[in-house]
């Protein structure tokens, strides 16, 4: 079971960008899949998508498609996601989550702190 | 993409009831479901999977149940540390939709 370390609260513009990570550690990065899920505030869960590092291999829930881009940097043993075009909408806390093996065919089995983004004028 | 829809959103019950919560997906699942407890400014916390199998460390009030479209998360008797928020998850393939959660508080 993997411990992932996420990045901090970040406050953004809207039309901007954030790009919040996950680093991994205790174990191999390559055995995994990668997830985010979003809370809005007083909000439930959404996945997001996923990302498969050692295929490289990404895939999105139909919703995020358009401004969400999820990467992996292997070398690091850290995935990112990162959101475009920012809105109001997307004030939420991101969280990571690994899923073992490469076809979502399991529940999560470690979650990230979660890294609030606050969207704001 | 499957929907996953729970019942209800939220529900107040007494110390020691018995609580159901029920999660339906649009299309069958089998026993790919999985259960999560959230309580305010937490990480969610997985409970059940499989489904069925409750997670090692989870009381044992907890059961779960269901197979293809239909499933139940049970309390057996709430006691005041379930106040939380409730998910259920299926994880046949991606997406891995959330329910909308139901929300548990004491009467």
């Amino acid at each position: 079971q993997l411990q992932l370390v996420q990045s901090g609260a970040e406050v953004k513009k809207p039309g901007s960008s954030v790009k919040v990570s996950c680093k991994a550690s205790g174990g191999s990065f390559d055995n995994y899949a990668f997830t985010w899920v979003r809370q809005a505030p007083g909000h439930g869960l959404e996945w997001m998508g996923g990302i498969i590092p050692v295929f490289d291999r990404t895939t999105y829930a139909q919703k995020f498609r358009d401004r969400v881009t999820i990467t992996a940097d292997k070398s690091t043993s850290t995935a990112y996601m990162e959101v475009s075009s920012l809105k109001s909408e997307d004030t939420a806390v991101y969280y990571c989550a690994t899923v073992f093996g490469y076809y979502y065919d399991r529940p999560f089995d470690s979650w990230g702190q979660g890294a609030l983004v606050t969207v704001s004028s | 993409d499957i929907q996953m829809t729970q019942s209800p959103s939220s529900l107040s019950a007494s110390l020691g009831d018995r609580v159901t919560i029920t999660c339906r997906a649009s299309q069958g699942i089998s026993n790919y479901l999985a259960w999560y407890q959230q309580k305010p400014g937490k990480v969610p916390k997985l409970l059940i999977f499989a489904a069925s199998t409750l997670q090692s460390g989870v009381p044992s009030r907890f059961s779960g149940s269901g197979s293809g479209t239909d499933f139940t998360l049970i309390i057996s008797s709430l006691q005041p540390e379930d106040v939380a928020t409730y998910y259920c998850q299926k994880y046949n393939s991606a997406p891995q939709t959330f329910g909308q959660g139901t929300r548990v508080e004491i009467k």
